[in-house]
């Protein structure tokens, strides 16, 4: 069984902070582990996924993660943030052979002026 | 190339009644799985088919099915809509590849069961 744990369901930022969202994973097999922004009323979209090789992960909009399997942990970073970046993120966990997903609860990302 | 659509945006239901929503998957892309995202919570796996076959089911119910059909594209039908089971739907469609394959998402149907 997968199971993803998002540490805080509102992280508030001003614009320019690093941004800092935390996921720590479970699985029994080797995880594919991805992070997805979701703005209102809208549907998911990639920001970037770790399957195989480096451990840190470029993605979009100048967001990054690391896989750390000692600490079963892929947390977001960004280090300036931007008000556009004010949305709904999830971590989601998947494994070879489908492309099922196991989502975190989320964490609403705040940017303050 | 265009994405993954889904029809209708928004829907009312009464409880009792029976919904079918529709989804595109993106172009190329053989395997369709949907999601139900309750309000504040993250998307839950219902199922997910792969070449008109049902290829993986989560924790729904048997009144939650779905088809594929030969272009790709997915239906989920839920019967005896409860009131808990108003919630965004997400489709999601990804390429052949298999492992470690990206989710496409459409946008979503948001059900109300009224």
């Amino acid at each position: 069984a997968q199971s993803v744990t998002q540490l805080g369901s509102h992280v508030s930022v001003s614009e320019g902070a690093l941004v800092l969202l935390r996921c720590n994973y479970s699985s029994s097999v080797p995880p594919y582990l991805f992070w997805y922004v979701q703005y209102p009323n809208q549907g998911l979209q990639l920001l970037l996924k770790y399957t195989t090789g480096a451990t840190l992960v470029k993605g979009i909009n100048g967001f990054e993660a690391e896989f750390k399997k000692s600490e079963t942990s892929f947390h977001l970073t960004k280090p300036s943030a931007h008000m556009s970046d004010a949305a709904e993120y999830f971590c989601a966990v998947g494994n070879s052979g489908y492309s099922t997903l196991t989502f975190g609860k989320g964490t609403m990302l705040l940017v303050s002026p | 190339e265009t994405g993954v659509t889904q029809s209708p945006t928004h829907l009312i239901k009464t409880r009792g009644q029976q919904v079918t929503l529709r989804c595109s998957s993106q172009s190329g892309h053989n395997t369709v799985s949907w999601y139900q995202q309750a309000l504040g919570q993250g998307p839950q796996f219902i199922f997910q088919y792969y070449r008109e076959e049902e290829n993986g089911r989560g924790n729904f119910p048997p009144r939650f099915s779905g088809l594929q059909f030969p272009n790709y594209s997915s239906e989920l039908n839920v019967n005896a809509l409860e009131l808990d089971d108003s919630a965004l739907y997400l489709c999601a469609s990804s390429p052949p590849g298999g492992q470690g394959a990206e989710a496409f998402f459409g946008q979503g149907t948001r059900l109300t069961v009224v």
